[in-house]
């Protein structure tokens, strides 16, 4: 079945720290994205990639960084610069450039801090 | 002012009950609007997918856009506790990539 996976479904960070949270696709999307999601709040975008090697900063990028190596993989790297990292993370994909079509979205993964 | 306001909720209801979820938003040139189902730990799941204004339907989901008054509106008929979830609307303009979304109501149905 085609999909968005995302892992791994539970991540903690300890302070100073980095940490990857990995997305992978197998619908032949070309644009992928990555939210945050907040308890009472809308998702809100951190970075989007319409193509490989291609990525463009959200409305909150601070303290994130992206790579799209692959068309099929767009991993989100939570860096020690972002002070409240807390949070639901969700990766989405579409399958056209122009973003004409619905985003579909994987399971997420749920960040702490420890 | 947010761009696309939705109730929070929480919404309860009966089985049976028909559950009207609504979203107002403010920009004018959004054409594209969508519904989506999040189950608790989950992500997302696209419901409904409509452009411009109108009606559409999907076994028990009617979803509706009036954009003269940019508002849009999800129904569900005969509510099931499956249904019990939060709603998410969200929005886009044609040439944008960008979708807004809205902060989602939670809605529970009562056995």
């Amino acid at each position: 079945d085609g999909g968005i996976t995302q892992s791994p479904k539970y991540l903690f960070r300890k302070e100073g720290q980095n940490v990857t949270l990995s997305c992978e696709q197998n619908l032949n999307h070309d644009a992928m994205y990555w939210y945050r999601q907040d308890p009472g709040q809308g998702l809100r975008l951190i970075y989007y990639s319409q193509i490989v090697n291609d990525f463009q900063k959200g409305d909150i990028a601070e303290g994130y960084s992206v790579s799209r190596e692959k068309k099929e993989s767009f991993p989100l790297t939570v860096t020690s610069a972002q002070k409240n990292p807390t949070a639901f993370y969700l990766c989405a994909s579409s399958p056209q450039k122009t973003g004409n079509q619905p985003q579909h979205f994987g399971d997420g993964t749920r960040l702490s801090i420890l | 002012q947010k761009e696309v306001e939705q109730d929070p909720g929480p919404l309860s209801v009966p089985e049976g009950a028909i559950v009207s979820l609504n979203c107002t938003y403010s920009n004018s040139a959004f054409q594209y609007f969508m519904w989506y189902r999040q189950y608790s730990r989950k992500g997302p799941e696209l419901l409904m997918y409509t452009y411009s204004s109108g009606n559409k339907e999907d076994g028990r989901f009617t979803a509706q856009v009036d954009k003269s008054s940019k508002y849009i509106s999800l129904f569900i008929r005969d509510s099931q506790p499956s249904d019990s979830a939060t709603y998410l609307c969200a929005m886009r303009d044609t040439g944008g990539f960008k979708t807004i979304f809205g902060a989602g109501t939670r809605l529970f149905v009562k056995a």
